[in-house]
């Protein structure tokens, strides 16, 4: 499985966009990028996933370059309730039972 | 839809008690996980079931043992709680089999002492 490294720590200002990178420089063509959020103390929380397209939806936009060595979560309008820690995820779909591997992810914190 | 719920919230045993962890799922999604989180650490998948009727192995199995009752619930079983089993349980589903697209419960935090 293709290693993720994500920055350790982000600050965004309420109300702005909070862009997200992860570098995934050995991804493999058939392995997707998956995004998860993990508030404190709760479960984490799916949000996006991709192969090579572009993704949105009504919680984030996924943009991915075109050679596919790294992948930009974004979040469009920052709230307080988004400071969490953010887990970008490369895996085969289907395969290997559906374990997820997380990694340290990147700390947001969503500032007044 | 309540999602994925777990019960209970938090539980405190001793040294060689047995518990069962109850999970169920409300989205008729054909996988189910249970994950245990460490303090600063990652998840780490304790089983898994595909479908109905299966069940596997994950990373971290030993001292656990799981029951998928039926499509709905997916139950883990501590047959005698060890101090290591200290962690937070998080269970979770999926519509694919083995599908990374996971839904996750609010968790269950376990103290053995």
């Amino acid at each position: 499985d293709a290693k993720t490294t994500q920055p350790p720590s982000m600050d965004c200002a309420e109300g702005r966009a909070a862009n997200l990178p992860c570098n995934h420089s050995t991804i493999s063509g058939n392995e997707y990028v998956y995004w998860y959020r993990q508030i404190h103390s709760q479960g984490p929380q799916y949000i996006i996933h991709g192969l090579k397209n572009n993704e949105t939806n009504e919680m984030a936009s996924l943009i991915i370059t075109e050679d596919r060595k790294s992948s930009t979560l974004i979040l469009p309008h920052a709230t307080l309730r988004d400071t969490a820690v953010y887990y970008c995820i490369v895996r085969v779909a289907g395969n290997q039972g559906g374990k997820l591997i997380f990694g340290q992810g990147t700390e947001l914190s969503v500032k007044p | 839809n309540a999602g994925v719920t777990q019960t209970p919230k938090f539980q405190v045993l001793k040294t060689g008690q047995s518990m069962t962890l109850q999970c169920a799922q409300d989205m008729n999604h054909n996988s189910m996980y249970w994950y245990r989180q460490d303090p600063g650490m990652g998840l780490r998948l304790i089983y898994y079931s595909a479908s109905e009727g299966t069940t596997d192995k994950g990373e971290v199995p030993n001292g656990y043992n799981v029951s998928r009752l039926n499509k709905r619930e997916f139950s883990l079983r501590l047959e005698s709680a060890a101090p290591s089993q200290t962690s937070v349980y998080f269970c979770a589903s999926s519509v694919l089999a083995g599908g990374y697209e996971q839904y996750f419960g609010p968790g269950t935090r376990l103290t053995v002492t």
